[in-house]
């Protein structure tokens, strides 16, 4: 079965600085792999996905994560924080064989300091 | 163009009722998958539906129930609400039933069981 654990419940970072959220998944096979944004109120947004390829894959926002398959980690990064990063970050796998299926983290919520 | 809509946006409900949660895909959008996120949680799978057929159900009581039309609006049911039953009910879309097609979620619907 899939798993994804995301251990950073909390982050606070000031504005400017960067960022790394970290994820660990659990997965037999090669996974399909991504990242979404919550915002208060609203849906989920993806902010970038890992199929195959390079590895490492560049999304909106100025996003971009780095999958490592020795590690089973796809950890999100951003060079420079800005007062509206703040908000709530998942990360979740998918698989060929499960459609449209994702298993998400437990969440890593942002908090940014002027 | 419109988003994935979801309604009602929030509803209050009494233990032991039935609701009824509405989704609208994006146009020229087949599938549609159903979560729920309870409160401090990652987004949990429920139902996958494609061309009005079940492909995908996560770990649910049979209290929930779904079903696609033919214009791929989707419902999702739950009978004899509990009080666990209290979450944030997340509708998404996608082209396709694969995970490489991406999923846009809608904003939600807050169910809250008293």
């Amino acid at each position: 079965a899939q798993s994804v654990t995301q251990p950073d419940i909390h982050i606070t970072v000031s504005e400017g600085a960067s960022l790394e959220l970290r994820c660990n998944y659990s997965y037999g096979a090669t996974p399909y792999l991504f990242w979404y944004v919550q915002s208060p109120g609203q849906g989920l947004q993806l902010l970038l996905k890992y199929f195959s390829g390079d590895t490492l894959v560049q999304g909106i926002k100025g996003f971009e994560a780095e999958f490592k398959r020795s590690q089973s980690s796809f950890n999100l990064r951003k060079p420079s924080v800005h007062w509206s990063d703040a908000a709530e970050y998942f990360c979740a796998v998918g698989a060929y064989a499960a459609g449209n299926k994702l298993t998400f983290g437990g969440g890593t919520r942002v908090l940014v300091k002027p | 163009d419109a988003g994935v809509t979801q309604s009602p946006t929030h509803l209050i409900k009494t233990r032991g009722q039935h609701v009824t949660l509405r989704c609208s895909p994006i146009s020229g959008h087949k599938s549609v998958s159903w979560y729920q996120q309870v409160l401090g949680q990652g987004p949990q799978f429920i139902f996958q539906y494609y061309e009005k057929e079940e492909r995908g159900r996560g770990n649910f009581p049979d209290r929930f129930s779904a079903r696609q039309f033919p214009n791929y609006s989707s419902e999702l049911n739950v009978n004899a609400l509990l009080l666990g039953d209290s979450a944030l009910y997340l509708c998404a879309s996608s082209f396709a039933e694969i995970a490489t097609y991406e999923q846009y979620f809608g904003p939600g619907t807050r169910l809250t069981v008293t």
